[in-house]
């Protein structure tokens, strides 16, 4: 595998499951995204992490938690989530937080 | 604030028609400037970008770009394009942290 990888690459949950999105990059770099992407707006940063640590976390509600076990690995655990919050789930990683970010494919949730 | 503006949402072309998709950005300091595609079905790519130097950028695929600080814009041009170029494209400022654009569909009718 190479570049960044998510699986699963589709979900679709019920408002009161639990589920976890996972993201993993073979890059070697040291800071890691998710972004969610909605039809028609600007891609949506949610979480920073930098060295494994939370750097930034642009008010997002807290039926999302993420977890970044090393350097590697980025989760993003949902619960009970509402219809709106279906989208396309971005991870993303870079070297450093001012260089370009290279992107997985996105996992596309419907939240029924 | 920081954001990033793209003024174009859906642009239709014929094959061989020259491109310009807009995109301006609000910050006072310095930045890193990136253009982004996405074709159908696929992940966001680079298609170039711009830190420092030659305000004129060449990227993947004949796609350059061109920084005009005192307009505070980051417009992606292609004098040629063709079917194969049809995808979403999203300009990114990097100031303080990551900002995108709202995405301009291009449609490239052969």
């Amino acid at each position: 595998e190479t570049g960044v990888t998510q699986t699963p690459r589709h979900l679709v949950m019920g408002m009161t499951n639990k589920k976890s999105l996972k993201c993993e990059q073979h890059l070697g770099h040291n800071a890691m995204y998710w972004y969610k992407q909605s039809a028609k707006k600007p891609l949506e940063l949610m979480f920073v992490y930098s060295l494994e640590e939370r750097v930034e976390n642009n008010s997002v509600p807290s039926r999302f938690s993420p977890e970044c076990p090393n350097s590697s690995h980025l989760f993003l655990h949902l619960h009970t989530l509402q219809p709106e919050d279906s989208a396309l789930y971005l991870c993303a990683s870079s070297q450093g937080g001012a260089n370009e970010q290279f992107f997985g494919p996105g996992t596309r949730l419907t939240v029924l | 604030a920081q954001s990033v503006s793209q003024h174009n949402h859906h642009v239709i072309l014929s094959e061989a028609a020259s491109l310009e998709l807009g995109c301006n950005y609000s910050y006072g300091g310095t930045v890193n400037l990136f253009w982004y595609v996405q074709y159908p079905g696929q992940h966001l790519q680079l298609l170039l970008k711009y830190f420092s130097g030659d305000p004129l950028v060449k990227g993947i695929k004949g796609f350059e770009a061109e920084f005009i600080k005192s307009k505070f814009s980051f417009n992606l041009r292609k004098p040629s394009v063709q079917w194969s170029d049809t995808a979403e494209y999203f300009c990114a400022v990097n100031g303080n942290d990551m900002r995108f654009g709202a995405g301009t569909r291009l449609t490239v009718k052969p």
